[in-house]
């Protein structure tokens, strides 16, 4: 079955960093890119990243370059996401996406959801 | 404020016609980026809709459509349902961002 499954929920203090990972099963995890979105409580969706599975290359939104690291584990198909210096404004549920075979950037398969929450 | 601006709700009664609008600029869907559509039902991930600018993936009425002009693009539902009560997201990239951008979401509602 072709999915991605996201790590479980957690609970961070301010100031702490926060790891969520994305196992891929299914298809060949180094041909499809994948990316991070998130979306705060009764907010809109916000890209954060993306990976290319096969180089490892990565580019971030400008809003997190410097707290945010994406890396993968092609020996197990799994991407990571490092969040690192949390405020209570990195409360969200943060989603992995394939993109789509063929595009460049539609996100055609996403993970369940990991909710991160951030508070004292 | 997004780059890409949606209306934050549109509503229509089961049969009838709603468009969504997602207005870019010249850094972003007037460059020629490419516009996809996501739906999002209350509490699930969201799921895409239409990929670069019209095409529908597999299992997708095609009750719903979409197009692309100029700096901007609009999502169509004709015969509107009940099951179609969601939030509706574009997305595309922006040349001055370096990155992808998600327009603030519209909330259809079936009246």
């Amino acid at each position: 079955q072709v999915q991605l499954v996201q790590s479980g929920a957690e609970v961070m203090k301010p100031g702490a960093s926060v790891t969520v990972s994305c196992r891929a099963s299914g298809y060949t995890f180094t041909r499809h890119y994948l990316h991070w979105v998130r979306q705060a409580p009764g907010q809109g969706l916000e890209w954060m990243g993306v990976i290319n599975p096969s180089g490892g290359g990565t580019t971030y939104a400008q809003k997190f370059q410097g707290r945010l690291t994406v890396t993968r584990d092609t020996s197990t198909s799994t991407l990571y996401m490092d969040l690192r210096s949390l405020t209570s404004e990195d409360t969200a549920v943060y989603y992995c996406a394939r993109v789509l075979e063929g595009s460049n950037d539609a996100f055609d398969l996403w993970g369940q959801g990991t909710l991160v929450t951030v508070s004292s | 404020q997004s780059v890409l601006t949606q209306p934050p709700s549109v509503s229509g009664a089961p049969g009838q016609r709603v468009t969504i609008s997602c207005t870019g600029s010249s850094s972003s869907i007037g460059a020629g980026y490419d516009v996809h559509w996501y739906q999002q039902l209350p509490g699930t991930a969201p799921k895409l809709l239409i990929y670069t600018n019209i095409n529908r993936p597999s299992g997708v009425p095609d009750r719903f459509s979409a197009s692309k002009s100029g700096t901007s693009a609009s999502l169509a539902i004709s015969g509107l349902q009940a099951e179609d009560e969601a939030d509706y997201y574009c997305l595309s990239y922006d040349v001055n961002l370096s990155g992808y951008v998600f327009g603030a979401g519209t909330k259809v509602t079936v009246l």
